[in-house]
């Protein structure tokens, strides 16, 4: 059974401070996103994680992927109010071509950015 | 482009009622997908269709049932609503589990109460 796991799950930061929220998973897998949320909102995409390696980034965050030792890292450069919201990764269930796109979702991070 | 449409935004609903949350897409995609999130938790998959007339359960299916009887829609019913079923439900749906990049579009939620 896949099983994900976030931390911190809270995180309260200055601004323009550096921090990391980490993504930990139990099982192989060929796909990671990360999602933010805003309070009672959807789910906005992050980034899609494909490849041992990947890198991607987008303004003040940057996420990263390692499959071998299965794990994700988000990192959020001299952070900003604007920034403060959940924090999802998700991983995609990797069974051979069954898994038809199904992700478990970590437990989120809530990340407030004050002044 | 609509995307993915959730409707109702928000229900209150008595303990032993019934209802249906209504989730319609309009890109054609053949995956489709409900997750219900409790708070300060991640998502967890009920149900998912991976085209018209085929849906599978996913993590947490007890207490609801779904149909696909078009590409376009992939209602959640409710029967004999109980208080653990107070949540919000999030509609999404993917292209392809073969073209991962794309990832999940999400609905905007549906926030269920029920007392």
């Amino acid at each position: 059974e896949l099983k994900v796991e976030q931390n911190p799950l809270f995180l309260s930061m200055q601004e323009g401070k550096n921090y990391t929220i980490y993504c930990n998973y139990s099982t192989t897998s060929d796909r990671l996103y990360w999602y933010r949320q805003d309070p009672g909102k959807s789910l906005e995409s992050l980034f899609v994680l494909l490849s041992n390696g990947a890198v991607k980034q987008e303004g003040r965050l940057m996420a990263s992927l390692d499959t071998k030792a299965r794990l994700s890292t988000l990192h959020i450069t001299a952070a900003v109010h604007d920034l403060s919201a959940t924090y999802f990764c998700a991983v995609g269930h990797n069974a051979g071509g069954t898994s038809y796109g199904k992700l478990t979702f970590g437990q989120g991070t809530i990340l407030t950015v004050h002044p | 482009n609509a995307g993915v449409t959730q409707t109702p935004k928000f229900r209150i609903l008595k303990i032993g009622q019934s209802m249906t949350l209504q989730c319609a897409q309009d890109m054609n995609h053949n995956y489709m997908y409900w997750y219900r999130q409790d708070p300060g938790m991640g998502l967890k998959l009920i149900y998912y269709s991976v085209g018209a007339g085929i849906t599978d359960k996913g993590e947490v299916p007890n207490g609801y049932n779904v149909s696909r009887s078009t590409t376009e829609d992939f209602p959640l019913r409710l029967e004999l609503a109980a208080p653990s079923q107070t949540s919000v439900y999030f509609c999404a749906s993917s292209y392809s589990a073969a073209e991962p990049r794309y990832g999940y579009t999400f609905g905007s939620g549906t926030r269920l109460t029920v007392v």
